[in-house]
């Protein structure tokens, strides 16, 4: 059973707009989420993460945004630039835990 | 320069011979993973380990194996009894709970 879901698998936008990411979580115990990016043929290199007890972090172009009670987060790319085109996972899970539960991913390609 | 090395990048096999992927990392770091990724599908844990000589199952372990025998090799054997052991294989490593280091992968085609 899928705790981590991504539920658009792609997402076109144009350069210099914003990219809007969305996951969702069914385990409402986890209070540690991350978002991946990943280009063909290569490993998911770490983006930006967020714990439970915040509900926004920034880093540069880059913006998650946590709402607990919908068990819903999601990722602001603000402008979206052409590098910008990969898979994004979304991963959860509870800071006690080694364990990191991944969603199924969203395809971004930014078009000039 | 750091990282995790996975080899080969691409693995091919006949069906029922087992096989075995490395991961090396010089990060220093004590925990290590095992992940699958399928088409349309999330990361899967196959296996993790968070100290020498020992390991957990994750949440597809059936049919795979692991050792961790020194602090910087996790490695994993795709054995027979896999059933749908084509899929792109990915090794991670973590020190304490920070994101996981990923390498590059690897891919096997079992024909």
């Amino acid at each position: 059973d899928q705790q981590v879901k991504q539920n658009s698998p792609s997402l076109s936008v144009q350069e210099g707009r914003i990219s809007i990411l969305n996951c969702d979580y069914t385990n409402s115990m986890f209070d540690y989420f991350l978002w991946y990016k990943k280009y063909p043929a290569e490993g998911p290199t770490f983006l930006i993460s967020i714990s439970s007890i915040k509900d926004k972090n920034e880093d540069g172009r880059f913006t998650v945004f946590l709402n607990k009670s919908a068990k819903h987060l999601s990722l602001h790319i603000v402008p979206s630039q052409p590098g910008d085109s990969a898979v994004y996972f979304c991963a959860a899970r509870v800071s006690s835990d080694y364990k990191l539960s991944f969603g199924a991913g969203t395809t971004v390609t930014v078009r000039a | 320069d750091g990282g995790i090395t996975q080899s080969p990048k691409y693995l091919f096999r006949k069906e029922g011979q087992n096989v075995t992927l490395s991961c090396e990392q010089n990060l220093n770091h004590d925990a290590m993973y095992w992940y699958r990724q399928d088409p349309g599908q999330g990361l899967r844990l196959i296996y993790y380990s968070q100290i020498v000589n020992d390991f957990q199952k994750g949440d597809i372990a059936e049919g795979y194996s692991v050792s961790r025998e020194k602090k910087e090799s996790f490695p994993l054997t795709v054995t027979s009894a896999q059933k749908n052991p084509t899929a792109f294989y990915l090794c991670a490593s973590s020190f304490n709970n920070s994101p996981l280091h990923f390498g590059n992968g690897t891919r096997l085609t079992v024909t």
